[in-house]
């Protein structure tokens, strides 16, 4: 299987701890996506990466949040010192660079804070 | 600011008959409109897109229309069939290279 992989599906944690998520793109794919989803909302833009470089932040994106993708392959989202509001599901996408707009979407990872 | 609204939260329609949803955005710089598919418990994948350029684009069952003056584009399906039962997101691109969604209508397609 060749889709985008995220690690780990399901997180819960209690509040103020750290969590990290794992997303493997598409091999051929140079960009790299992360997308929060919550209740009743469509997927809103976190952030993005062409390569290794991380090009565009939301300001969705706290200071608590840091995504990395070292070498150009996987990616990793850490939220630091979690809050309740944090919960949702995290979505990771790749695609290629130059394309219509269709992104390709892993299963996704849901963040439980208690 | 939401530039890509969904304002059906839900559609219930028969098997067979055709589904429409709609979709309004409010950027007149969107390059391309998709939708996507999502169902319970997995990430969206993609269904159909169409270009900004066109205003008719349709892959078997599924049409997509796009009324630029108007800033709406509409999804059809036809016949609609149980295993559509999904909730169905608008996105639209740009060329800061990310999709916006809008919030999603729920279809339920029943016998």
């Amino acid at each position: 299987d060749t889709g985008v992989s995220q690690n780990p599906r399901h997180k819960i944690t209690k509040r103020g701890q750290n969590v990290t998520f794992r997303c493997d793109p598409i091999s051929e794919h140079n960009r790299l996506y992360w997308y929060r989803q919550t209740l009743g909302q469509g997927p809103e833009f976190l952030t993005y990466f062409q390569n290794e470089a991380q090009l565009e932040k939301s300001r969705l994106l706290s200071d608590r949040f840091s995504a990395e993708r070292p070498k150009g392959s996987f990616s990793t989202l850490e939220i630091q010192r979690t809050e309740q509001g944090d919960s949702a599901m995290y979505l990771c996408a790749s695609s290629r660079q130059g394309g219509t707009g269709e992104l390709f979407f892993g299963e996704g990872s849901r963040l439980t804070v208690l | 600011d939401q530039q890509v609204k969904q304002n059906s939260p839900s559609l219930s329609v028969q098997e067979g008959r055709i589904s429409i949803l709609n979709c309004d955005y409010t950027n007149s710089m969107f390059d391309y409109f998709l939708w996507y598919k999502k169902y319970p418990a997995e990430g969206p994948t993609f269904l159909i897109s169409i270009s900004s350029i066109k205003d008719k684009n349709e892959d078997g069952r599924f049409t997509v229309f796009l009324n630029k003056s108007a800033k709406h584009l509409s999804l059809h399906i036809v016949p609609s069939q149980p295993g559509d039962s999904a909730v169905y997101f608008c996105a639209a691109f740009y060329n800061t290279d990310k999709l916006i969604f809008g919030t999603g209508t729920r279809l339920q397609v029943f016998p």
